[in-house]
């Protein structure tokens, strides 16, 4: 059983491009939590999804950040017109339930933007 | 709101030694969990523990062991002769239910990197 797999690992985009975070969770598991950790902090909560519904994206920026989870598929974390300020260590973990209790981390994404 | 503290930003010790990181946590709900996670260099996040909040056994695992203390609100870890690949950041973090929701996050301490020289 794969644990939860985050694609790619190291992501570099120039100022204005578009990036494209991919999450896939555990298998059985339907719950999906994306984390953002800026240099020189903790991680922060950025969005919860379930199957095809966004539950709490509280800690997401309001704009250039969008997530999805679709009925197929893995989840999606979309950031249009990067900049600098951008660039972080971006975590989804997944759980087979609501409560984050049994929470699997993925290995991260690591974006750059030059 | 819930709040996790890590006091210590940066902890150097030489190898063998015995290791303390401090954790304090705030919170107002009666049932709620604790973790640690381990962060090595090469980046991805490793759970170690959790503790839901009825439970304030201690535990030792191996060289780790976590000291509960709900009267203080902290959950301290200690790393027992230490080793250089005890190397990493680690972060303490505080899961709480939503009202009505159902569901939980956490919320993450700063992290405390610790340095363990040969």
């Amino acid at each position: 059983n794969a644990g939860v797999m985050q694609n790619p690992r190291h992501l570099v985009r120039r100022r204005g491009q578009e990036a494209r975070l991919r999450c896939s969770p555990m298998k059985g598991h339907s719950h999906v939590y994306w984390y953002r950790q800026l240099p020189e902090e903790g991680l922060k909560f950025m969005v919860y999804l379930q199957k095809e519904n966004i539950i709490d994206e509280s800690g997401m920026p309001k704009e250039r950040f969008s997530a999805e989870f679709p009925k197929e598929g893995p989840s999606i974390l979309r950031i249009q017109q990067v900049v600098r300020g951008d660039s972080a260590a971006y975590f989804c973990a997944s759980s087979p339930q609501k409560t984050g209790n049994g929470y699997t981390f993925g290995s991260g994404t690591r974006l750059t933007v030059v | 709101a819930q709040k996790v503290t890590q006091a210590q930003t940066e902890i150097s010790v030489v190898e063998k030694e015995d290791v303390t990181l401090d954790c304090v946590y705030e919170t107002r709900d009666t049932t709620y969990y604790l973790f640690w996670y381990k962060q090595p260099p090469s980046g991805e996040l490793v759970f170690l523990i959790r503790r839901n909040s009825f439970d304030e056994q201690n535990e030792i695992s191996g060289r780790y062991s976590w000291n509960f203390q709900k009267s203080t609100s902290s959950f301290n870890f200690t790393i027992t002769a230490s080793q250089v690949v005890d190397s990493a950041v680690y972060f303490c973090a505080l899961s709480e239910v939503a009202m009505n929701s159902g569901y939980s996050t956490l919320t993450f301490g700063k992290g405390t990197m610790l340095l363990v020289s040969p």
